[in-house]
């Protein structure tokens, strides 16, 4: 299995764009997890899901932040309009019910300018 | 909030030296995991103890869970350069596959 896969990896971007973050969980999978990780903060869970759908999106910062998961095998994390405090590196995470851990992406690093 | 608070903030040893960092955490717990970051990646588990076991090893590594206390802590035996990274805890809830992790302990081990 080539693992919970994140793209882009990178994103550099202007204050007031737009940034759409994508993942792809483990096959078989049946709960997904987005986590912000900074310097200041650490790793928070901003939002996930089970069998797609949203359970607790208690962890996302504002409406600026939305995330969707229309069907089993694809997510998005979309920020409008991207503002600099988002800066910081954003995690994907799959859990299949019944196993021990949940499996990270790599991540996307972004910088909002 | 962050449930679980690791100590210390940064440990650095030399190879083949044991290195052990700590955990604690407020809330009652299901289990609580330990997670390694290499240096620009993803989290890999590494090892989880449940809330009615007291002590779990695997390879060099040994995990604790005192309950009464709210705390556990993760040794490393004859740790290697390649163990260098940052590792976190993370703690699961009563009734929910949601996990709350710490800041962590970022482990150098020098050659």
């Amino acid at each position: 299995d080539a693992g919970v896969i994140q793209s882009p990896r990178h994103e550099v971007t202007e204050m007031g764009q737009e940034v759409t973050l994508r993942c792809k969980p483990i096959s078989g999978h049946n709960s997904l997890f987005w986590y912000r990780q900074t310097m200041m903060r650490g790793l928070e869970l901003l939002i996930y899901f089970n069998n797609n759908v949203p359970i607790d999106d208690s962890g996302m910062p504002e409406d600026r932040f939305s995330a969707k998961m229309p069907n089993a095998s694809f997510s998005t994390l979309k920020i409008q309009p991207s503002e600099p405090r988002d800066s910081a590196v954003y995690f994907c995470a799959s859990w299949r019910t019944g196993e021990e851990t949940q499996y990270f992406g790599p991540g996307t690093r972004l910088l909002v300018l | 909030s962050q449930q679980g608070e690791e100590d210390p903030q940064a440990l650095s040893i030399q190879e083949g030296e044991n290195a052990t960092m700590n955990c604690s955490y407020k809330t009652s717990i299901n289990n609580l995991q330990w997670y390694r970051q290499n240096s620009g990646r993803g989290l890999v588990h590494l090892i989880l103890i449940r809330s009615n076991e007291r002590e779990k090893h695997s390879g060099r590594l040994r995990v604790t869970l005192d309950t009464s206390k709210k705390s556990s802590s993760l040794l490393i035996t004859a740790s290697r350069a390649a163990d260098t990274a940052s590792y976190f805890c993370a703690t699961e809830q009563g009734g929910s596959e949601k996990l709350v992790f710490g800041k962590g302990t970022k482990l150098t081990v020098n050659p």
